[in-house]
Parts: structure tokens; C-alpha cells; sequence
């Protein structure tokens, strides 16, 4: 079945250190892929997507590049800040409209 | 825009009771309303799907009678936990289906409930 796996955390960086998050899927067909990200006390937002292989998808200095030959989509920042903390979640989405999300890695950044 | 809220944020129960939850899209109609049940340090499971106005299609082990799923609007849907017990506590979260843009596929998530049955 579809799933993903996610890179566990907590993650402790100082800031403008770079970041990577790593994750990988299994998924039959092509599926589409995220990565959301929940502040504290909010909900899940879209970060970035993409939809097929070779597609990056980037947002507020993240990016993430769909990798089919390695089923990978890592998340990468290359200077994090302290309002970067936060728990990051990678999904996809094959056919349908379902979800699937990898465990979540919470992020802190300090100054 | 796009934003989904849940009432309540956080609630205690006895066992045997039952806890209704709401979500609501704020600023948009959602043809498509999703809940979540995510347990400690794991991943968001999907419990079932509801489109306005007819009924929810459950996920396979999710139980259709314990979880009552409602969507009678265009902007609520509530998930009723029946007979509630400790194992059921857990951390719901609803996403809404299609955004202030038309044929959007997107998913807003609401910020989640906690419950906890004692």
C-alpha cells in the first residue's frame, strides 16, 4: 500500500544553519507529493508540492525535489530561522483525494 | 483565506459518554470534508471522507457507529465519539476540501481537538 517515511526527529538547529529533512514513499502509480508544516497552535498548511518526477516544489526559502528513482522527497532549507519551528509533515496523494502522511519531525531553531 | 476551525480545542470526558466535534471552513465552501485521528508520534491516519449531504465513507477498521460523522452544510461537518472510552482519546484533526478557488483540490486542516476519556 501507499505509505511514507519520514525522517524521525526532534531537530535542534541554530539559525541559518541548512536543513534537510528526508523523506521517502512508496506509492503504486504517480503520486503527487507535500510537505505541510504546523505552527504552534495552528493547523496543517501546505508548504510545497509537486506533482511529478523532477518537479521542485519551493516556498518561503524551502524546496524539495520529486525523486522517483530514489522515491525520495527531502525538505531543504539552506538558512533556517527561529520562526521555522515547527513540526513537518511529508504526504502523498495517489489517485483519489487521500492523504498520506509520513510521522512528523518537529523542528526548533534557536537563536 | 481558506481557514477551518475546530470546537473544541480541547476537551475531558467520562468514559461511556459521548463528544461531539466541529469544523467549520470559515471563508469557503467545502464540498469535501476529511477527519484525522493521529496518535502520539505517529502519522495522521484518515478515518473517513464526507461529502455534504450524503454519508461518510469510513476507512477500513474505523467503526461507522462509534464515530458519527455529520456533514449537513457546505461549511460543517462534526465527528460525534459514541460511548466514548480511553482508548478513543487521541488528537482529531478535520481537513476541508475546495478552497476559494473553483476545482481546487486542496486540503485545509483545522487546528485539532484534543480528547481525552477518563
Amino acid at each position: 500500500g501507499d505509505s511514507v517515511t519520514q525522517m524521525e526527529g526532534p531537530v535542534t538547529l541554530s539559525e541559518e544553519a541548512f536543513l534537510t529533512i528526508n523523506c521517502t514513499y512508496t506509492a503504486t502509480g504517480y503520486p503527487s507529493l507535500f510537505w505541510y508544516v504546523q505552527y504552534p497552535g495552528e493547523g496543517l498548511q501546505l508548504l510545497l508540492k509537486a506533482t511529478k518526477a523532477d518537479d521542485k516544489g519551493s516556498n518561503k526559502g524551502f524546496e524539495a525535489t520529486y525523486r522517483k528513482e530514489t522515491t525520495s522527497f527531502h525538505l531543504e532549507k539552506g538558512s533556517v530561522q527561529v520562526s521555522d519551528s515547527a513540526v513537518y509533515f511529508c504526504a502523498l496523494r495517489a489517485g483519489a483525494n487521500n492523504l498520506f502522511f509520513g510521522t512528523g519531525t518537529r523542528l526548533t531553531v534557536i537563536p | 483565506g481558506a481557514v477551518v476551525s475546530q470546537h473544541p480545542s480541547w476537551v475531558i470526558c467520562k468514559s461511556g459518554t459521548s463528544v461531539k466535534i466541529e469544523c467549520r471552513s470559515l471563508d469557503f465552501q467545502a464540498t469535501t470534508m476529511f477527519w484525522y485521528r493521529q496518535f502520539p508520534k505517529q502519522s495522521l491516519m484518515l478515518m473517513a471522507t464526507s461529502n455534504e449531504g450524503s454519508k461518510a465513507t469510513y476507512e477500513q477498521g474505523v467503526e461507522k457507529d462509534k464515530f458519527l460523522i455529520n456533514h449537513a452544510s457546505l461549511t460543517l461537518s462534526t465527528l460525534t465519539v459514541t460511548s466514548a472510552h480511553p482508548e478513543d482519546s487521541s488528537f482529531y484533526i478535520c481537513s476541508a476540501m475546495g478552497g476559494p478557488e473553483k476545482l481546487t483540490y486542496e486540503q485545509y486542516f483545522g487546528p485539532g481537538t484534543r480528547l481525552t476519556v477518563t
